[in-house]
């Protein structure tokens, strides 16, 4: 089990929204550490989408965004396409573990 | 271009050792600091190891604490992943990762990844 809970899938039509929740604890989200998020593509190096919570890498379009509250963050996708479908992961730092990663979220665009 | 490239993964038997490296090119090594990231078949992303910018400080996972040695050569850019008493659970991906911001650890992720290499343990 990984220690930032993700759902397994989530899926939405092309030019939809979706939304990936990422809960952690107060040992690591909750404790004020930042929350990145990651695009994993079959057979691709992972990708950086979000930094510090809301913050886009120069590269990365603006129908990602990513907002965090509490113990809990969240990864927006806006106007859904077909590139999109690929597995992400958020990731955040823990007072005793170091570095974590969510379980990874896989999506489908339908 | 910013470039990590790792290489020596393989197929070991438990109980053996396996050294992995990671080139790093178009950006100056030493003033960052490197993880070492797995992705077991059919799992999630599991962080491993991390050695600061001076490579003087390294922090592990619990899971390889005590096997794995993380380490560089600034006269070659490589990072290396010093694996003994590898076991089944091993067994994944392992990709190489630059910390975002130059000199900081645990700051704002990973913004440069290699393609990873492959260890299975068998």
């Amino acid at each position: 089990q990984s220690v930032l809970t993700q759902p397994p899938s989530v899926s939405g039509a092309p030019g939809q929204r979706v939304t990936i929740s990422c809960t952690g604890s107060n040992s690591n989200i909750g404790a004020g550490y930042d929350v990145q998020w990651y695009q994993l593509l079959p057979g691709t190096a992972p990708k950086l989408l979000i930094y510090r919570n809301n913050n886009r890498p120069s590269g990365v379009v603006d129908r990602f965004s990513g907002s965090k509250s509490g113990t809990s963050a969240s990864l927006a996708i806006t106007g859904l396409q077909a590139e999109d479908e690929a597995t992400y992961y958020c990731q955040s730092y823990d007072n005793s573990l170091f570095v974590v990663f969510g379980g990874g979220t896989n999506l489908t665009v339908l | 271009q910013v470039q990590l490239v790792e290489s020596g993964g393989g197929v070991v038997q438990p109980g053996g050792s396996l050294r992995l490296s990671c080139a790093a090119s178009g950006f100056s090594f030493s003033v960052y600091a490197f993880h070492w990231v797995r992705q077991a078949p059919g799992k999630g992303l599991e962080w491993v190891a991390v050695l600061s910018s001076d490579g003087k400080n390294s922090h592990y996972a619990d899971s390889v604490k005590g096997r794995f040695t993380v380490s560089r050569d600034t006269s070659k850019n490589t990072l290396y992943l010093q694996m003994n008493s590898l076991g089944t659970e091993d067994t994944a991906m392992y990709y190489c990762a630059r910390e975002t911001t130059r000199i900081q650890i645990f700051d704002v992720g990973m913004n440069v990844w290699g393609h990873g290499t492959t260890v299975t343990v068998s």
